[in-house]
């Protein structure tokens, strides 16, 4: 079946605007999370929902980043007032829940840039 | 201390060969453990789970889980130059929580 998809692959912004990002989970993965990855680093968690709840959003940097996902499938993260350090790959993860529901698969992610 | 360390590499090994690729993590209280390749511009694909100790064989690719020690590898056989790749060690650190963390990745060369 489908895979995790996201959108836009690419986003450029200029410093100080607002941006969403997109994140589609395979179907029937109840679980979904945001990472965001620099440059020679690995994933870094942002947030967790369990269904339409964020059950863990402990990695959220500050308040200028918010994520939803209401009707627990799609789910939307928002950054506000964007700052160059922002720049990264973000990534979106979804897994089952049950015996194997540790095991998180990735999509492609967005490459979001801030001038 | 980093949570979950490893050596960035590059770990250039031949055609054929095994490559051993390891990993350390910090919280005792460390459930489940998993290796990720990423090609370069790709996002992480998941190629082994573990969560008890000792090996866990998948193909060509066999992860081994100490917790004793706090170390979990990974041993890819018969290396192909398609396993060049950054390999990524991720910990969950306890069942409740399910972020995962993760090393920084190390890089595998594999020479023709």
């Amino acid at each position: 079946g489908a895979g995790v998809s996201q959108t836009p692959s690419n986003k450029v912004t200029e410093k100080g605007k607002y941006v969403e990002l997109r994140c589609d989970p395979i179907s029937g993965h109840t679980a979904l999370y945001w990472y965001r990855q620099s440059l020679g680093q690995g994933p870094e968690f942002l947030i967790y929902f369990q269904g339409t709840g964020a059950a863990d959003d402990s990695g959220l940097p500050n308040d200028r980043f918010f994520a939803v996902r209401p009707e627990g499938s799609v789910s939307t993260l928002k950054i506000q007032r964007t700052e160059r350090g922002d720049s990264a790959v973000y990534l979106c993860a979804s897994s089952l829940m049950g015996l194997a529901s540790h095991e998180q698969f990735f999509g492609p992610g967005t490459r979001l840039t801030v001038l | 201390q980093k949570e979950v360390e490893q050596n960035s590499g590059p770990l250039s090994v031949p055609e054929g060969a095994i490559a051993s690729l390891n990993c350390t993590y910090s919280d005792r209280g460390s459930q489940s453990f998993f290796w990720y390749r990423q090609y370069s511009g790709k996002s992480p694909e998941l190629i082994m789970s573990i969560y008890s100790n000792g090996d866990k064989e998948d193909g060509r690719f066999t992860a081994q889980l100490n917790k004793a020690s706090q170390y979990v590898s990974l041993l890819i056989r018969d290396s192909q130059p398609s396993d060049s790749a950054t390999y990524l060690c991720a910990v969950n650190r306890d069942t409740g929580r399910r972020a995962l963390t993760f090393g920084s990745g190390t890089r595998l060369q594999v020479q023709p």
